[in-house]
């Protein structure tokens, strides 16, 4: 069964410090792992997706396979970075649906 | 903006009752998703249509039932609810369904039921 998990539900940081949200999967096949952000109850945009190895709002997050981790990082945080990150799985066998973890809510305090 | 339209961005409704939600997807996507946010339970898949055929089914429930049409706008309807029905329901679309597609989510819909 595919699984993602977030370890933490509320994670708070202050401007400028460094910041890492937690997400690990369980899936047998070749995973896809996204992180979305919603703002305010908002509709979830894509913030970046690991085969494309971009770099979002200065947002990096890298695939571990041996760790089975998505890890998400950003070396200073900024106020408006302040939302509901959410770590997504795609699975393959002819759907793209998205197995979400459950969210971590950041704050960054001024 | 993501180019996924959903209505009516608020509906309340008494328990029992029966809903629609409406979903347009992006131009050109052929795969169109329904999520369920709720507190307690987070972020739920319920169905994927793709092209006018279910292709994937999530936790929804047997009140729940939904379908994409020839211009591939989709319905979800939500039927008897209950208190608990009450949430965010996302839907989403992607270009083919297949894996290697970003999902791009609309606004969702806000469902309180009284």
């Amino acid at each position: 069964a595919q699984r993602v998990t977030q370890p933490e539900k509320l994670l708070s940081v202050f401007k400028g410090a460094p910041v890492e949200l937690k997400c690990n999967y369980s899936y047998s096949g070749s995973p896809e792992l996204f992180w979305y952000v919603q703002y305010s109850r908002q509709r979830l945009q894509l913030l970046l997706r690991h085969i494309s190895r971009e770099s979002i709002k200065g947002f990096t997050a890298d695939l571990n396979k041996g760790e089975t981790s998505f890890h998400l990082k950003k070396p200073f945080a900024q106020e408006e970075d302040s939302a509901m990150y959410y770590c997504a799985l795609g699975t393959q066998g002819g759907s793209e649906k998205l197995v979400f973890g459950k969210g971590t809510k950041l704050t960054v305090n001024p | 903006d993501s180019g996924v339209t959903q209505t009516p961005k608020h509906l309340i409704t008494a328990t029992g009752q029966r809903v629609t939600l409406r979903c347009s997807p992006r131009s050109g996507d052929l795969s169109v998703y329904w999520y369920q946010q709720s507190l307690d339970q987070g972020l739920q898949f319920l169905i994927q249509y793709y092209n006018g055929e279910e292709r994937a089914k999530g936790n929804i429930l047997e009140r729940f039932s939904a379908q994409q049409f020839p211009d591939l706008h989709s319905e979800l309807n939500l039927s008897s609810l209950e208190l608990g029905d009450s949430a965010l329901y996302f839907c989403a679309s992607s270009r083919t369904g297949d894996s290697g597609n970003t999902i791009y989510f609309g606004e969702g819909s806000w469902l309180t039921v009284v």
